[in-house]
């Protein structure tokens, strides 16, 4: 079987740093990839990892431990826009996704 | 440029009624999606076109049938639409069905409930 798992929730302030974890079990493995989601919105790309090791856009960094089936989204200087759901997703092949179930991040003054 | 366009954005069916979900593209990109999102979870791929003649089936197909018209539009369709299909429809589009990275781009989705 597939499975990602994420947690379900969590909670921060503006400015601060926070960390959503990504565990994966999946039959072939071609990267990992982030994606946000606002409420009633569609999903958008955020960051993507081929290769262990940390990549970083602007306020967002994306690591990655093959070995370990594990990856985390890194969101820096939290602003109250980033409030939203944010999923991972392997790439299966042939640009398959299997999305995570998705972390739901409270961002609060 | 649009992107990705999903029409209809809200629909109610009755169970049994048939629909058609309609996407199209102006990118140019060769790969396109379906997926269903479910409240609280993540998305699930219905059915994918690598390219412009060709379809395959996600984890969850049953039920549904898509055609890829051409390389912009990428339909999916319910036969007889049941009250587990009740559910916010997503398109995508990536522009090969190769390479190391790919984004995805989503459209706004359909939102369809069936009674």
């Amino acid at each position: 079987g597939q499975s990602l798992e994420q947690p379900s929730e969590v909670t921060a302030v503006e400015g601060a740093i926070v960390q959503i974890n990504c565990t994966y079990q999946t039959s072939g493995f071609y990267g990992l990839s982030w994606y946000q989601q606002h409420d009633g919105g569609a999903p958008t790309f955020l960051s993507y990892n081929g290769l262990d090791g940390l990549e970083e856009t602007g306020r967002f960094s994306s690591f990655l431990s093959r070995s370990d089936s594990y990856g985390y989204l890194l969101l820096q200087e939290l602003q109250m826009k980033d409030s939203a759901s944010y999923f991972c997703a392997v790439n299966t092949g042939f640009q398959k996704l299997v999305f995570g179930t998705g972390t739901r991040l409270l961002v609060s003054p | 440029n649009a992107g990705v366009t999903q029409t209809p954005k809200f629909q109610v069916l009755k169970t049994g009624q048939s629909m058609t979900l309609q996407c199209a593209q102006d990118m140019n990109h060769n790969s396109m999606y379906w997926y269903r999102q479910d409240p609280g979870m993540g998305l699930r791929l219905i059915y994918y076109s690598a390219s412009e003649g060709t379809t395959d089936k996600g984890e969850v197909p049953n039920g549904y049938n898509v055609s890829r018209l051409n390389k912009r539009e990428f339909s999916l369709r319910l036969e007889s639409a049941a009250p587990s299909q009740t559910s916010v429809y997503f398109c995508a589009s990536s522009p090969k069905d190769r390479g190391l990275h790919q984004p995805q781009h989503f459209g706004d989705g359909t939102r369809l409930s069936i009674l």
